[in-house]
């Protein structure tokens, strides 16, 4: 059971828009303490792709965009692309764990 | 370039040791914030243990006593010396640095290595 709670699965269309919900507590989103997200590629390293909450690093679309929200955050992908077809982990801090926490991960399908 | 290249993964039995590196290029491993994190087949993510730049170390719960994160500043390299092994211990694990002068946002990470535990 992991801290963070992700859905398992979602899909989209080409084009479509998608969302995916990162759920903790008041340890940690709720807290205030920062949420990262980080897409995986089959068989490559997670890459992160939004950090401090809603912030993109250089390099990244701004098809993606992200928030938070009292103990929930969320990540939207926009325009949804075949590249995007991935596994994405939202990830936070714990102070009950005092350490950083990962969701369950949750798999994107581009149908 | 700036890069991570994780090393010394392989088969090792449960009980047994293994030492696993990770060789820093293009930044120097002291000034960083410097985490693993692994992940088991087909889970998700799990962290560690981290070295800050100042040198202190903390580990997750289910590696603490018997994992222990350094660095050679000389060599730029950081490394995970892991004791008592045990079969759930298998996984990628990934060498990560954190930036954006945050502890915990990994902005950057090696190719991972694979540790299996299996007798």
């Amino acid at each position: 059971q992991s801290v963070l709670t992700q859905p398992p699965s979602v899909s989209g269309a080409p084009g479509q828009r998608v969302t995916i919900s990162c759920t903790g507590s008041s340890s940690n989103i709720g807290a205030g303490y920062d949420v990262q997200w980080y897409q995986q590629l089959p068989g490559t390293a997670p890459k992160l792709i939004v950090h401090g909450n809603s912030n993109r690093p250089s390099g990244v679309p701004d098809r993606f965009s992200a928030s938070r929200s009292g103990t929930s955050a969320s990540l939207a992908i926009n325009g949804l692309q075949a590249e995007d077809e991935a596994d994405y982990y939202c990830q936070s801090y714990d102070s009950g764990l005092s350490g950083p926490v990962f969701g369950g991960g949750t798999q994107l399908t581009v149908l | 370039e700036v890069q991570l290249v994780e090393s010394g993964g392989g088969l090792i039995q449960p009980g047994g040791s293994l030492r696993v590196s990770c060789a820093a290029s293009g930044f120097t491993v002291r000034s960083s914030y410097m985490s693993w994190v692994r992940q088991a087949p087909g889970k998700g993510l799990e962290w560690v243990s981290v070295i800050y730049s100042g040198g202190s170390t903390f580990y997750a719960d289910s590696v603490k006593g018997r994992f222990t994160i350094s660095r050679d500043n000389s060599e730029n390299t950081l490394s995970l010396q892991m004791n008592s092994l045990r079969a759930d211990d298998t996984a990628v694990y990934y060498c990560a640095r954190a930036g954006y002068s945050s502890t915990y946002a990994f902005d950057m990470w090696g190719q991972g290595t694979m540790v299996t535990v299996s007798s």
